[in-house]
């Protein structure tokens, strides 16, 4: 079974600072999405990564593609408080009709 | 265009009830996903429908579960003789074409506790 494995699982940051979160997954698979998910609310898309070195950016967020690698990130700068939410990878299969979640990454942004 | 819409958005059941959870996909979509999202975990997939037809029901447990997408109507998870462990938010998920998912809209979720 595919695994997709994401870390860490919890994450509490300063306003203002750096970090990344990082996707791991264990078989090829060309696509990779990134979901926001507030409390309570459903799965919102930021970015759809479809090719090695994809790299998309919006705001605060750059999320980066390395298929050899098996490797995705998340890229936060300058964190603000409206960026408090779960971020969840997600890959899926050529050969397959579903997504493989990770588990998530529960990001708090404090002042 | 109204997103990906399902109802209840909470649910309680005593156990040994019947669950039934819709979902309405998006105008034009006609391909319908329901996830499963345990407390502090991701989404796992259970059953990928087309219209009057599923297609994947690998994530489905064999007893209890059942999934339908009729020719009018929205998709229809249904779970007989709840447990406790049934609670969790059930998402739907529906896209323009598949079956990759790639551009997959979620619904808000229902929510369903089981006491």
């Amino acid at each position: 079974e595919l695994k997709v494995e994401q870390n860490p699982l919890f994450l509490s940051m300063q306003e203002g600072k750096n970090y990344t979160i990082y996707c791991n997954y264990s078989t090829t698979s060309d696509r990779l999405y990134w979901y926001r998910q507030d409390p309570g609310k459903s799965l919102e898309s930021l970015f759809v990564l479809l090719s090695n070195g994809a790299v998309k950016q919006e705001g605060r967020l750059m999320a980066s593609l390395d298929t050899k690698a098996r490797l995705s990130t998340l890229h936060i700068t300058a964190a603000v408080h409206d960026l408090s939410a779960t971020y969840f990878c997600a890959v899926d299969m050529d050969t397959g009709n579903q997504f493989y979640f990770g588990t998530g990454t529960s990001l708090t942004v404090i002042p | 265009n109204a997103g990906v819409m399902q109802n209840p958005r909470h649910l309680v059941r005593r156990r040994g009830q019947e669950a039934r959870l819709r979902c309405s996909p998006m105008k034009g979509h006609s391909h319908v996903y329901w996830y499963r999202q345990l407390p502090e975990e991701g989404l796992k997939f259970m059953v990928y429908l087309q219209k009057e037809n599923i297609i994947d029901e690998s994530g489905m447990p064999k007893e209890r579960f059942s999934a339908e997408f009729p020719k009018e109507g929205p998709s229809i998870l249904r779970i007989q003789q709840v447990v406790r462990g049934d609670s969790a938010a059930y998402f739907c998920a529906s896209s323009p074409r598949g079956p990759l998912p790639g551009e997959a809209f979620f619904g808000q979720g229902t929510r369903l506790t089981v006491v």
